[in-house]
Parts: structure tokens; C-alpha cells; sequence
């Protein structure tokens, strides 16, 4: 089955702290994506990729950076942590584009203090 | 771009009864559909999808949702909920191909099912 593996599952750390969030996924998926889910705002897209060495810009990509090392492995990257950073992540896949079904990983969740 | 709407964010039903949650969406061409669910602790898992063809479309666990072009609507049912349906569904709308697809969640509605 198809599966996506984020780590850690729980994170607390201080406003302009450096923070990494790790996704795996053994789906043989192109593309991968990092989402945030905050309440009253659904999942909103934070930047995606679809290959190694690819990034794309999501819709609320301020304060993040992402890289994509090789098929199976992205990551999402806080260098400075504010508190409005604090929010439930997710990380996902898709073999051909969003039009096809997406595979979520369980999120993390980041505090921000 | 696309959008979608999900008006109802909190709705409460009976064990037994019949469940229709609400998804209205805005975009000009043709868009794929998808009913996502969310149980606690967990990520989003895909209930049902429409693409094309039959505007009725099944799902897992006795879901269906229904497409209607004139209305812009993909409204999820259920004939008789159960306990374990309380999660969180997400209404969601993709357009585009490939590279260029873009998915678009609602805010999402929390099904809570009472005794």
C-alpha cells in the first residue's frame, strides 16, 4: 500500500528557531507536496515538486523553503520559526499532477513559541 | 482558478439517519472532484472521485456524491451513518494536467455522529 512517512510527528520550538519537517514516500510518486491546515482555512499548498531537484511555488509559500533530494525524500524548511508558522503539516504524493488521487502522510505538528 | 465552498463546517446527525454534506465549486471548464475524509490523528484518505461519465459516483463505506454541472455542486451522501463516520471531509476540486494541475481544498466540514 501506498504509504508517506513525515517526521517528527510533534515539534515545539522557539519564534527564530530553525526547523526541518522530513517526508518520505515509497510510492514511486513524482510528485510530492507540503500542505499546512490551520482551522477556517482547509489545506492550503506550500510548495510542491515533481522530481528530484524540482520546486514549485504553492499559494502560501512565505517563510518556507523545500527541497526535494530524491524521489522518495522532500523537506520542508522554517529557517526563522514565527508563532503564525505554528500549524498541523502535512506532506503528500501524487503520480501524475493533482488530478489524480493524493496520498497524505499523518502530519506533524509544529508550535511555535 | 479554481475554488470551492463548503458552508456547513460542523454538522450533527443521528446514528441511522441520512447525511448530506454540502460542496459547491467555481471554475469555467470541466474540473475533477474528489471527497477527501479525515479521521483524528490521521491524514486525508480519498473517499470517492469523479472525473467523468455517471454524475452519481460510489465511494468507500456506502458514500456517494453526485455531480450536477448546472448547479457547480458535488454534494456527499450517505443513507444511514455510522459512529465511526465522525472525521472531518474536505470537499476538493483539480483542474489543469500535469505539471500545471492545482488542488483546491474546502475549509472542510466536521461530521459528528450522536448516539
Amino acid at each position: 500500500e501506498a504509504a508517506v512517512t513525515q517526521s517528527p510527528r510533534n515539534k515545539v520550538t522557539v519564534t527564530g528557531g530553525n526547523v526541518t519537517l522530513s517526508c518520505r514516500q515509497t510510492n514511486s510518486h513524482n510528485y510530492m507536496y507540503w500542505y499546512r491546515q490551520d482551522t477556517g482555512h482547509g489545506l492550503r499548498l506550500i510548495h510542491y515538486s515533481y522530481g528530484a531537484g524540482n520546486l514549485q511555488i504553492g499559494d502560501v509559500p512565505d517563510g518556507y523553503k523545500a527541497t526535494r533530494t530524491t524521489q522518495e525524500d522532500f523537506f520542508l524548511l522554517l529557517e526563522l520559526a514565527s508563532p503564525s508558522q505554528t500549524s498541523l503539516y502535512f506532506c503528500a504524493s501524487s503520480d501524475q499532477g493533482q488530478t489524480t488521487e493524493v496520498f497524505f502522510g499523518k502530519g506533524t505538528r509544529l508550535t511555535v513559541v | 482558478a479554481q475554488s470551492v465552498t463548503q458552508p456547513d463546517a460542523r454538522v450533527t446527525v443521528s446514528e441511522g439517519a441520512s447525511l448530506q454534506l454540502r460542496c459547491k465549486y467555481s471554475y469555467s471548464g470541466t474540473p475533477y472532484l474528489f471527497w477527501y475524509v479525515q479521521y483524528p490523528r490521521q491524514g486525508l484518505q480519498l473517499l470517492l472521485k469523479y472525473y467523468s461519465g455517471d454524475p452519481v459516483v460510489q465511494g468507500v463505506n456506502g458514500f456517494e456524491a453526485e455531480f450536477i454541472k448546472s448547479n457547480s455542486s458535488f454534494h456527499l451522501r450517505k443513507a444511514s451513518v455510522h459512529w465511526s463516520d465522525s472525521a472531518v471531509y474536505f470537499c476538493a476540486v483539480s483542474a489543469g494536467q500535469g505539471t500545471g494541475s492545482k488542488l483546491s481544498f474546502g475549509k472542510g466540514a466536521k461530521l459528528t455522529v450522536s448516539p
